[in-house]
């Protein structure tokens, strides 16, 4: 079964420092999201992004946070300058078309640990 | 936004069927609900959805309410595998699915 694939999976950075989170999702798959998980606590959305364009994002997905699709396979999670309160799993999804027939599926996460 | 809420937490024996409510009395006539699940340390996962009637799939059952204020995921057997946080989500068209807390299901052998 096709899968959303994330690396590294686990990135220790600096403060300050930027990071870049990859993404592959499912190939055929139009719809692309980012959210995270602070430890113990919700999975919040972030950024949904279609046709090279941001399409929604959170009040958490300020200056700091942007996305990008490169290239026809890879799906990117930039923050500029990382803070403490960044450190979090990120969850990439991905999507085939809106409505309900599709559902999201979720990659298995990066773990970033801002020191 | 369309806000659920779910009991924080739920035990079940294993082999046996674990009923988990979820309320939505704010549900809007275009909403689906949707179940995903986050077993430990991995990303979530889809199981069910549903607009009005109830549902069957390979995971799960999902029984809605006739007013559509509250909904059932229905795991017929739980297993060990099935020990996950439960979220329960109303969205029209899958696009930015917004998490609530979840009910953490704690399976006993």
């Amino acid at each position: 079964e096709p899968e959303v694939t994330q690396t590294p999976s686990h990135q220790v950075t600096q403060m300050g420092q930027e990071v870049i989170l990859r993404c592959v999702p499912i190939s055929n798959h139009l719809y692309f999201y980012w959210y995270r998980q602070i430890l113990g606590q919700k999975v919040e959305f972030l950024v949904s992004f279609y046709n090279n364009e941001i399409s929604e994002k959170s009040e958490i997905f300020d200056d700091q946070f942007s996305v990008e699709r490169p290239d026809g396979s890879n799906f990117t999670l930039k923050i500029r300058s990382t803070k403490l309160e960044d450190s979090a799993m990120y969850f990439c999804a991905s999507l085939y078309r809106l409505g309900v027939t599709d559902t999201q599926y979720f990659g298995p996460g990066t773990r970033l640990t801002v020191l | 936004d369309a806000k659920t809420t779910q009991p924080n937490s739920m035990e079940s024996n294993e082999e046996e069927p674990v009923h988990l409510p979820c309320n939505h009395s704010t549900i809007s006539g275009t909403d689906y609900i949707h179940w995903y699940r986050q077993l430990p340390s991995q990303g979530p996962e889809y199981v069910i959805h549903g607009l009005t009637s109830n549902v069957n799939n390979r995971m799960a059952s999902l029984a809605i309410a006739e007013d559509r204020k509250s909904s059932t995921l229905i795991l017929h057997r739980a297993t060990l595998r099935d020990a996950a946080v439960y979220y329960c989500i109303l969205d029209y068209n899958n696009n930015d699915m917004r998490f609530g807390a979840g009910t953490r299901l704690t399976v006993k052998p």
